[in-house]
């Protein structure tokens, strides 16, 4: 199975700054890597799918990028709404597998 | 706008067979291109994708899972349904039910439900 490892763990940042969060497959997915966020107590919700399609509804200031291995969700400008945990999927092959997560909390 | 709710027993003995099962409202398990999945969390951890069912019938399971588990959807009731026999410990997680759109997302999940915790001890 394909293996996403996301860093850093944690990302300590102030409102108004710039996340940059890293997803990086075991072996190429080509494009087909998502991204969700969770806020504690809710389900994930989808952010981003083929590495760089925002979902419906989803503010420009989450961009994806990248190829390949390795991945890139951005958050232009933090939110207070902002803070959370998000998870970076792949499905490109099976089994559909997530990263562990990065947690960006407020500095 | 499509709702998913999870519903089933808290806890579990070791051993025993987890049943969960999924309602959907605001749409339909037989409209679409949609593919209805369960997905876990353990307590602290990552998401783990378990498998999906279409309106078909057809599945497919992670092989993580492929000899314990069964998913069944019941179109009468728009319900789909995990069962997870042989549980243990390791198996306590938060379940999610949750849909793939094919034709919007293709292999991504774009509705979920809230979560149902299932705890397995004696």
């Amino acid at each position: 199975e394909i293996v996403l490892t996301q860093s850093p763990a944690t990302l300590s940042l102030s409102p108004g700054e710039r996340a940059t969060l890293s997803c990086r497959a075991s072996q190429s997915v080509s494009i087909y890597l998502g991204w969700y966020q969770q806020k504690p107590g809710q389900a994930p919700r989808l952010l981003i799918f083929d590495a760089s399609s925002r979902a419906t509804g989803i503010p420009a200031r989450f961009s994806g990028s990248g190829s390949g291995t390795d991945f890139t969700l951005t958050i232009s400008s933090l939110e207070p709404e902002d803070f959370a945990v998000y998870y970076c999927q792949q499905r490109n092959n099976w089994p559909l597998t997530f990263g562990g997560g990065t947690r960006v909390e407020i500095k | 706008q499509v709702q998913l709710q999870e519903s089933g027993p808290g806890l579990v003995k070791p051993s025993e067979t987890l049943s969960l099962t999924c309602t959907v409202s605001g749409g339909s398990v037989t409209s679409g291109s949609y593919y209805w999945s369960w997905i876990r969390q353990p307590p602290g951890k990552g998401l783990e994708w378990i498998g999906y069912i279409y309106k078909s019938g057809s599945t497919k399971y992670n092989a993580l899972f492929k000899s314990r588990v069964t998913i069944s959807v019941d179109t009468s009731k728009e319900q789909f349904s995990l069962n997870l026999n042989s549980v243990t410990a390791e198996d306590t997680a938060v379940y999610y039910c949750a849909r793939i759109d094919y034709g919007a997302y293709t292999h991504y999940f774009d509705s979920w439900g809230q979560g149902t915790l299932v705890t397995v001890s004696s």
